[in-house]
């Protein structure tokens, strides 16, 4: 069974411009999480999907960022305009309905310059 | 301070224990979790523990739960050259919403 994926591995970018993330949970997982970290800090959750409804996205840093996941399968996270705090390794993790254990992919790596 | 707190770095010789200390503030998860991420590889669960357990063994993994001093440690017996990665000390957050981590301890292995 594959794991969580997550497109692309690296990205960099300038200051203002658009990026977007996508992740590929495991199939059947209901249940999306998006987390990053930024310059060597702790992991931080961003916002949790059940299918293609926001559960939680108390943890979006500012309305630059914008998370879809239509359909309930895939999503895609979009952070518009970029700006150099955006910089750091994005999480996606998913896990099945109702369990605890969550499933991360490989992360993302975003440099904005 | 931060929710779930562990130093940066730890350094041990190889064939040697390594243990890895974390502090956290929310005494009300169920789980607490131990994850591995290695240089260029995603986030890997190492292992957990239940919050009414004080201990876990799973082969050269110890894990100590002091919920009085909330208190989480990783004890890896035997340290080898492959357990080299960051480890994240975690908790659970209101029913699987979402997990509190740290900041990651880096375990360099001395040959």
């Amino acid at each position: 069974e594959a794991g969580v994926t997550q497109f692309p591995s690296h990205s960099v970018i300038e200051k203002g411009q658009t990026v977007t993330l996508r992740c590929d949970p495991i199939s059947g997982h209901d249940n999306l999480y998006w987390y990053r970290r930024v310059m060597g800090k702790e992991i931080k959750f961003l916002l949790h999907f059940v299918k293609e409804s926001k559960q939680d996205e108390s943890g979006m840093p500012n309305n630059r960022f914008l998370a879809e996941r239509t359909g309930g399968t895939y999503s895609t996270l979009k952070v518009q305009p970029a700006e150099l705090e955006d910089s750091g390794v994005y999480f996606c993790a998913s896990t099945p309905q109702y369990t605890d254990t969550q499933y991360f992919g490989p992360g993302t790596r975003l440099t904005v310059l | 301070g931060e929710d779930v707190e562990q130093s940066l770095f730890l350094s041990v010789r190889e064939g040697d224990s390594s243990v890895i200390n974390c502090t956290y503030t929310d005494s009300s998860s169920t789980y607490l979790y131990w994850y591995k991420q290695e240089p260029g590889a995603g986030l890997q669960l190492l292992t957990y523990i239940f919050s009414n357990m004080d201990m876990k063994q799973d082969q050269r993994l110890t894990v100590l739960l002091n919920k009085k001093d909330k208190h989480l440690s990783l004890r890896i017996a035997d340290t080898q050259t492959g357990d080299s990665a960051i480890y994240f000390c975690a908790r659970e957050y209101s029913n699987a919403s979402k997990i509190i981590f740290g900041s990651g301890t880096r375990l360099s292995i001395q040959p």
